[in-house]
């Protein structure tokens, strides 16, 4: 089955504590993305990634860190989260980067920094 | 650069009757505009998009979207509600050379009351 598969689901943390999202696509998917979902904010991109070792900033990458060596494989790295990262994740993909292409959504995690 | 505002952070439709999502857009360059729709627990799916072809597109479960150019609009709607639309629905637009970033309103949740 084609999919975006995320983890862990839930995730609870202490400040400071780094930690990594793991979000894998078995779909040969060059494009890959990581946003962030904030209640009234809507979907905000974080980081993402045209094709294997090229990546680039989204909108609000501050606290965060990605790469991608494989193509299959996009993890999103907080290597000391703060509150304010309290948020629901998703990671996302799509066949080509280019803008009219749809794209493939992970189910969510959802990350709590205490 | 390129934005989207959809009017009504809440949308409470009874069982049967029409549903109607607002969505309108700003962009610098022609736009390709998208519905996604997140139903509790989940990613988002792809119900429909605007790629310049036809000004009335048509996507799953029985909804449509038109794009107005003259309105910098991409309204959604559905002739008639299902429990199952109870759901949170997102309006995003993309355009070169954004190169698969898409940008999201903040979505409007839908309940449908029987």
């Amino acid at each position: 089955e084609a999919q975006v598969t995320q983890n862990p689901r839930y995730l609870i943390t202490v400040t400071g504590k780094k930690l990594t999202v793991t979000c894998s696509q078995n779909m040969n998917h060059e494009y890959m993305s990581w946003y962030r979902q904030d209640p009234g904010l809507g979907l905000r991109q974080i980081y993402y990634s045209m094709n294997v070792e090229v990546t680039d900033k989204g909108d609000v990458p501050e606290g965060y860190k990605v790469s991608r060596k494989e193509k299959r494989n996009f993890p999103l790295i907080l290597e000391s989260p703060s509150p304010n990262q309290t948020s629901l994740y998703f990671c996302a993909s799509s066949l080509r980067p280019a803008p009219n292409e749809k794209l493939f959504f992970g189910s969510g995690t959802q990350l709590s920094v205490l | 650069a390129q934005s989207v505002t959809q009017l009504g952070s809440h949308v409470s439709v009874s069982e049967g009757a029409l549903v109607l999502l607002r969505c309108n857009y700003s962009s610098s360059v022609p736009p390709y505009l998208f519905w996604y729709v997140q139903y509790p627990n989940q990613g988002l799916q792809l119900l429909l998009k605007y790629t310049s072809a036809a000004t009335l597109v048509k996507g799953i479960n029985g909804f449509e979207a038109e794009f107005k150019k003259s309105e910098t609009s991409f309204h959604l709607t559905k002739p008639s509600a299902h429990m199952s639309d109870a759901a949170e629905y997102f309006c995003a637009v993309s355009g070169a050379p954004s190169r698969g970033k898409l940008q999201f309103g903040a979505g409007t949740q839908v309940v449908v009351t029987p």
